[in-house]
């Protein structure tokens, strides 16, 4: 139980162009779902919280207007980063809590999206 | 302010070597300990969680065990498919149910 899936695993994309990942929930509904970030040999930091049905929260230092994120189902989130520029490039990795499990706490993770922005 | 620091920061073992990764916590009240780990261009896979001091858990040749200020991830006699990252995060009680504060993580190589 508790699989997490993304989509696409890579994808890379010209400079200034808006890139979508998917990540799905497949075997729970997940009410919140998190978006992270991991830079080469770094740990995983993370960018916001995603809420079915509301607005999602970002952490301190992440653009919201530049990372979307959209909950609008207790299977799928989806980040998109918009104007997408080099710096951007990274692999982003999803996770959800499943709140039928004993013990709520744990997140899952998803296989990861490495994005390369040229 | 919460912290999570893991040692060693890589870790190379000969085949059925047990050892012993560290992850030292400072936390303003623990919801949780949490262990994965991530092999390379994947996600992180879930390992364990712990909730209170003396708390131990295991699954295979890993052992998790827990005090109040630090956890160890004990590997006996460790296979090279046990090569990976391992990550040691945190929740605390004032981070609900949402932050996890990952550690830097112990890169572990097993040789045959």
């Amino acid at each position: 139980g508790a699989v997490v899936s993304q989509h696409p695993s890579w994808v890379i994309c010209k400079s200034g162009t808006s890139v979508k990942i998917e990540c799905r929930s497949l075997d729970f509904q997940a009410t919140t779902m998190f978006w992270y970030r991991q830079f080469p040999k770094q740990s995983l930091m993370l960018m916001a919280t995603s809420n079915e049905g509301s607005k999602a929260t970002y952490e301190q230092g992440v653009e919201k207007d530049k990372f979307l994120i959209n909950h609008a189902s207790l299977t799928l989130s989806t980040l998109t980063v918009t104007s997408a520029h080099p710096e951007d490039s990274s692999f982003y990795i999803c996770s959800a809590r499943d709140p039928g499990l004993q013990y709520q706490e744990t997140q899952y993770f998803g296989p990861g999206t490495r994005l390369l922005v040229l | 302010e919460d912290q999570v620091t893991q040692s060693p920061e890589a870790l190379r073992l000969q085949e059925g070597e047990s050892s012993s990764l560290n992850c030292s916590y400072t936390v303003s009240g623990l919801r949780g300990l949490f262990w994965y780990r991530q092999d390379p261009g994947k996600g992180p896979e879930f390992l364990f969680t712990l909730y209170s001091a003396g708390e131990e858990k295991e699954k295979e040749r890993l052992k998790a065990t827990l005090t109040k200020k630090e956890s160890f991830l004990h590997i006996t006699a460790p296979k090279p498919e046990d090569s990976a990252t391992y990550l040691c995060a945190v929740q605390s009680i004032s981070g609900g149910y949402n932050k996890l504060i990952f550690g830097a993580g112990t890169r572990l190589a097993v040789h045959p």
